[in-house]
């Protein structure tokens, strides 16, 4: 099972600023990678796949990078809608399997 | 628009089975995989159980292995998940969600029903 391993567990930063998410994988899972983020009582919501592609209607502060086993959710000035769980998940090879989770924090 | 809305959670006693639902609207559902994830209370997604789009492929997450059955019913538009021998560990919101195609990502999710497991 490839385990997926997010950092921080959780960040604080303020609106406008930029947030970085990292997502590291036990073994090199090419860019078969989606970042999901899901706000409190609500399901998750794809936002990335492909490691880099957003999704239908994500807006362009939300990108990600990276390839092999390292990589980075970025956005780039945070709004207040933005402040979430956020989760990573590699669908290289079955099982699926999802990192932990960073909960990104107003400061 | 893709619509998923699962039923059949509720309060159940340790060792007991439920059977879980999902009706599936907006698209053409026969033609992708699908899966149940769950999310145990303030816990992280596990994701649980995957079906090709005929339901000749399934597979499970060990924690379930030989417990739950995933089955789907194309003429109907429904997802199901049989959950068998229930244990407090099992207690989550389970969501369905729907594959891009079959191994890939979840693009979209059901709202989730939730299963308690307690005496």
């Amino acid at each position: 099972e490839i385990v997926m391993t997010q950092s921080p567990a959780a960040l604080s930063v303020s609106p406008g600023e930029r947030a970085t998410l990292s997502c590291r994988a036990s073994q090199s899972i090419n860019s078969n990678l989606a970042w999901y983020q899901q706000k409190p009582g609500q399901a998750p919501r794809l936002l990335i796949y492909g490691a880099s592609t957003r999704a239908t209607g994500i807006p362009a502060r939300f990108s990600g990078s990276g390839s092999g086993t390292e990589f980075t959710l970025t956005i780039s000035s945070l709004q207040s809608e933005d402040f979430a769980v956020y989760y990573c998940q590699q669908y290289e090879n079955w099982p699926c399997t999802f990192g932990q989770g960073t909960t990104l924090e107003m400061k | 628009q893709v619509q998923l809305v699962e039923s059949g959670g509720g309060v159940v006693q340790p060792g007991t089975s439920l059977r879980l639902s999902c009706a599936a609207s907006g698209f053409t559902f026969s033609r992708y995989g699908m899966h149940w994830v769950r999310q145990a209370p303030g816990k992280g997604l596990e994701w649980v159980a995957v079906i090709s789009y005929d339901g000749s492929i399934k597979y499970y997450a060990d924690s379930v292995k030989g417990r739950f059955t995933i089955s789907r019913d194309n003429s109907k538009n429904r997802l199901y998940l049989q959950v068998n021998s229930l244990r407090a560990e099992d207690t989550a919101i389970y969501y369905c969600a729907k594959d891009y195609n079959f191994g890939y990502y979840f693009d979209n999710w059901g709202q989730g029903t939730l299963v308690t497991v307690s005496s």
